[in-house]
C-alpha cells in the first residue's frame, strides 16, 4: 500500500524557535496533502490543505503566518511552526491521498506523526 | 455542519470476544467513511475504507458497515486479541477531502 513518511517523529525545541516537519509520499504522487493537529485526548483537527504548486488553504482559527506550509513537489509537503510556544506542543500528522494508475480510491494515507514539545 | 460521534468512548473486554464499535454522523452526504487505529503516541493506521456507494468492507477479522440513510457505521472485530488494544477512530469525508473525525473509542482487550 501507499506509504507516507513523516520526519521528525519527535522534536523538542525552545520557545521562540521554528520547527520544520516534512511529509513525503514515498511511492506515489500526491497533489494534495493535509496537515492535522491532535492535542491530548482530543480528536484530530484539520489545520490546512496543501496543494502542490499553490498556496495552502487554512482552516478557520489556524494562523497561516505561524504555520507555514510549502508543497513544492508532488511528493513533499512541509509544515513550519514559526516562533513556537508551549501551547503549540501537539501531535502533528500529515496525510496524502493515495491512488494508482489513475484510480482515485479516496483513501487517505497518514504519516506516523510528529510530536512537538516546546519548552 | 457535520458531526461525528463514537460510542462508547472506552471499552474493555476479555480476549476472544466479538465486539462492535459505533460511529454516527449527522450529514449523510458523505464521500466515504474510513476507520483508523491509533496506538498510543503513534500515528494512524487505516483499517477500512467504505465508499458512499458501498454497504460494507471486510479485512481479516474486521468488518465495517455503512448505512448512510441512518448516518451510522459499525466496526465489528471478531475474536478479539490483546494486540487489538488501541484507539479506534472513524472519519467521514466530504467531496472536498476534508475529514471530520470522531473522538475515538479506546479499546482494551484483557488477556
Amino acid at each position: 500500500g501507499a506509504v507516507v513518511s513523516q520526519h521528525p517523529s519527535w522534536v523538542i525545541c525552545k520557545s521562540g524557535t521554528s520547527v520544520k516537519i516534512e511529509c513525503r509520499s514515498l511511492d506515489f504522487q500526491a497533489t494534495t496533502m493535509f496537515w492535522y493537529r491532535q492535542f491530548p485526548k482530543q480528536s484530530l483537527m484539520l489545520m490546512a490543505t496543501s496543494n502542490e504548486g499553490s498556496k495552502a488553504t487554512y482552516e478557520q482559527g489556524v494562523e497561516k503566518d505561524k504555520f507555514l506550509i510549502n508543497h513544492a513537489s508532488l511528493t513533499l509537503s512541509t509544515l513550519t511552526v514559526t516562533s513556537a510556544h508551549p501551547e503549540d506542543s501537539s501531535f502533528y500528522i500529515c496525510s496524502a491521498r493515495g491512488g494508482s494508475g489513475g484510480t482515485n480510491t479516496g483513501e487517505l494515507f497518514f504519516g506516523e506523526g510528529s510530536r512537538l514539545t516546546v519548552l | 455542519k457535520q458531526e461525528v460521534t463514537q460510542i462508547p468512548a472506552a471499552l474493555s473486554v476479555p480476549e476472544g470476544e466479538n465486539l462492535v464499535l459505533n460511529c454516527s454522523f449527522t450529514d449523510s452526504a458523505i464521500y466515504n467513511l474510513q476507520w483508523f487505529r491509533q496506538d498510543p503516541g503513534k500515528g494512524l493506521t487505516s483499517l477500512l475504507l467504505i465508499q458512499s456507494s458501498q454497504r460494507e468492507q471486510t479485512s481479516g477479522r474486521l468488518n465495517a458497515s455503512l448505512d448512510k440513510s441512518s448516518g451510522r457505521s459499525t466496526l465489528y472485530i471478531a475474536a478479539s486479541q490483546p494486540g487489538d488494544s488501541a484507539t479506534y477512530l472513524c472519519a467521514v469525508r466530504h467531496s472536498n477531502y476534508q475529514l471530520i473525525w470522531g473522538a475515538g473509542t479506546k479499546l482494551i482487550i484483557k488477556p
